[in-house]
């Protein structure tokens, strides 16, 4: 049984570029969550994916969109990166009735 | 609104037991969660309540859920210096499983 996978582990981007981080589910997962971890501080979440439809979003501006596949893997997009988007950004998958289990985050800089 | 709050920092020496608390605010949550966070890490699962249970007990550890004050605390028993790490308390609800809520975490540093 693999776990959950996260593409790429750490990146830099400068202020106003745009950036796609990648997350692979845990087989037999359907739902892929996306969290932002600002140091110091406890997750956030951004959005779910069930089954290729948003299914729930956090407080984040529409710069922050995602997508998932058939095969459950799933994409979050960020546009027009701010410094305040410098986080570790996770990814969680899950079936109903069963805990979350993440990934290893991607941590982002912007700069 | 819905809020997690945890004590931020802990301290015990190794082989004592450590007791984590939490406290939370939604009244409809189902699914109570513990976390682990390793410097520079993801977040691993360590266990899990439903929130008709009192306790859930797996190996080392002790989850107590008191749904009336809305308290949940984890114990370690026998803490280790490889236990130390950030522990996150989070909140979810069957009927809305779209997000779970997070406390702020509290690091727990084991001394030999």
């Amino acid at each position: 049984e693999t776990g959950v996978t996260q593409s790429p582990t750490h990146l830099i981007k400068t202020r106003g570029q745009q950036v796609t981080l990648r997350c692979s589910s845990q087989s037999g997962h359907n739902t892929v969550s996306w969290y932002q971890q600002a140091l110091g501080q406890g997750p956030q979440f951004i959005f779910q994916y069930y089954r290729e439809e948003e299914n729930g979003r956090g407080n984040f501006p529409p710069r922050f969109s995602g997508l998932q596949f058939p095969n459950y893997s799933s994409e979050l997009n960020v546009n027009a990166l701010e410094l305040d988007d410098s986080a570790l950004y996770l990814c969680a998958s899950s079936s109903p009735g069963y805990g979350y289990t993440f990934g290893s985050g991607t941590r982002l800089t912007v700069v | 609104g819905e809020d997690v709050e945890q004590s931020l920092f802990l301290s015990v020496r190794e082989g004592d037991s450590s007791v984590i608390n939490c406290t939370y605010t939604d009244s409809s949550s189902t699914y109570l969660y513990w976390y682990k966070q390793e410097p520079g890490a993801g977040l691993q699962l360590l266990t899990y309540i439903f929130s008709n249970m009192d306790m859930k007990q797996d190996q080392r550890l002790t989850v107590l859920l008191n749904k009336k004050d809305k308290h949940l605390s984890l114990r370690i028993a026998d803490t280790q210096t490889g236990d130390s790490a950030i522990y996150f308390c989070a909140e979810g609800n069957a009927g809305n499983n779209r997000k779970l809520i997070w406390g702020l975490g509290t690091s727990l540093a084991v001394n030999p």
